[in-house]
């Protein structure tokens, strides 16, 4: 079946370091990938995505590239802030036939920034 | 704000009793899911439902029912209520069957059942 596997946390970083969270993925088809974060006390929130290989997706100066050769989906800050500091989830989206898809997620990462 | 609204927000069960956890959300989507996440396991599907009145099993959907009687409302229910359902639910919603707009998560409900 479809899996997810990130580093594992967690992970403390000082305040403008450069941070990266590994993702690989094992699924049939062509897959879309996604990474979320959950501060805490909240839900998770939609952070970025990709849709097809070789796809970069980004946001809040976050970027992962969908790397179909070597299954990987990493997700990269250049400087990371205190306010970073949450639960980082990466998911894929696939089909489970008939119509039908299915969202699987990793076990999370937790980065804390220190100042 | 447009969102998954999620009640209760926090519940304490006595073994073996029931309760209802409502999703609610206002962003006419098709798709709803409920979630569960514990620690060290992410999050693990429970049920959901491509449609109203349409309902279908996650990966683990013993110990719970659901109901979605109206587009807007997802309902989760435990019937007799165990130790080991002990966790944080989350809801989520999807416009598309494929997720690629993202889910909409709620802000969860911390369920302790003793």
């Amino acid at each position: 079946g479809d899996s997810v596997t990130q580093m594992e946390g967690p992970v403390t970083l000082s305040e403008e370091a450069f941070l990266t969270i590994n993702c690989t993925y094992t699924a049939t088809g062509y897959p879309s990938l996604f990474w979320y974060v959950q501060y805490p006390g909240e839900g998770l929130q939609l952070l970025l995505k990709a849709t097809k290989a070789d796809d970069k997706g980004s946001n809040k100066g976050f970027e992962a590239t969908y790397r179909k050769e070597t299954t990987s989906f990493h997700l990269e800050k250049g400087s990371v802030q205190v306010s970073d500091s949450a639960v980082y989830f990466c998911a894929l989206s696939s089909s489970k036939g008939a119509g039908s898809y299915q969202l699987t997620f990793g076990k999370g990462t937790k980065l804390s920034v220190i100042p | 704000n447009a969102g998954v609204t999620q009640t209760p927000k926090f519940r304490v069960l006595k073994t073996g009793q029931s309760m209802t956890l409502l999703c609610a959300q206002d962003m006419n989507h098709e798709y709803m899911y409920w979630y569960r996440q514990d620690p060290g396991m992410g999050l693990r599907l429970i049920h959901y439902s491509v449609g109203e009145g349409t309902t279908a099993k996650g990966e683990v959907p013993d110990g719970y029912n659901v109901s979605r009687l109206k587009k807007q409302n997802f309902l989760l229910g435990l019937e007799s209520a165990a130790p080991s359902q002990t966790s944080v639910y989350f809801c989520a919603s999807s416009y598309g069957r494929q997720g690629r707009d993202g889910y909409t998560f709620g802000s969860g409900t911390r369920l302790t059942v003793v």
